[in-house]
């Protein structure tokens, strides 16, 4: 069965340091992409940061970065130099071979100012 | 705009009223999905669509709950005889392409559906 776990209800972070937010998976399927969504107060889904299974490298983007250990199943998402307006729900997603994407509980991250 | 719409925003209904949601995908996208959130939950896949054609359901309720998205005109995601249960917000995405991996869903602003 395919999974997503996202075991951090909620995280604090300070404002301008950075923070990691956890996200293992279970797939059978060799194939397969990793993604992880924002959703802030306003309810709309921001895509962030894409992680193809075949990848070699970890994925970034600006301040943005996926931290990739394919043999552990893991797929953090590290948020550098947070600001204020990343106070949101962050949702680690997963598509493999079929044609849904599935979604882990999310966490909701507070920067502190 | 040419991102994917969704109306209503908000959308109260009593019990045992029938509750229609509606989804314009983005432009030149063919595939439209429908998620559900409870909560402080994530999503729920319910419906994967084609033009004409339902491809996935599985998530989806087998009562009261149908969806469709003709060729001509939005997605809708129709629930019958809503419940309190039903309550929830409602997700429309969409992609140019499906079957891919590296395929990233563009989401709507979704409806807020609450049941008196």
């Amino acid at each position: 069965a395919q999974k997503i776990t996202q075991t951090q209800p909620g995280m604090f972070v300070q404002e301008k340091e950075a923070v990691t937010l956890d996200c293992t998976y279970d797939t059978s399927d060799p194939s397969y992409g990793l993604f992880w969504y924002k959703q802030p107060s306003s309810g709309e889904m921001i895509f962030l940061i894409y992680q193809g299974s075949y990848d070699q490298q970890n994925a970034t983007e600006g301040r943005y970065s996926l931290n990739f250990q394919k043999a552990r199943k893991s797929a953090n998402l590290v948020i550098s130099a947070s600001q204020l307006g990343d106070s949101a729900m962050y949702f680690c997603a997963m598509r493999t071979g079929g044609f849904k994407t599935i979604f882990g509980a999310g966490t909701r991250l507070f920067v502190k100012a | 705009n040419a991102g994917v719409m969704q109306n209503p925003r908000h959308l109260v209904r009593r019990r045992g009223q029938e509750a229609r949601l509606r989804c314009s995908p983005m432009k030149g996208h063919s595939h439209v999905y429908w998620y559900r959130q409870l909560p402080e939950e994530g999503l729920k896949f319910m419906v994967y669509l084609q033009k004409e054609n339902i491809i996935d359901e599985s998530g989806m309720p087998k009562e009261r709950f149908s969806a469709e998205f003709p060729k001509e005109g939005p997605s809708i995601l129709r629930i019958q005889q809503v419940v309190r249960g039903d309550s929830a917000a409602y997700f429309c995405a969409s992609s140019p392409v499906s079957g891919a991996t590296n395929e990233k869903l563009f989401f709507g602003s979704g409806t807020q559906l609450s049941v008196l």
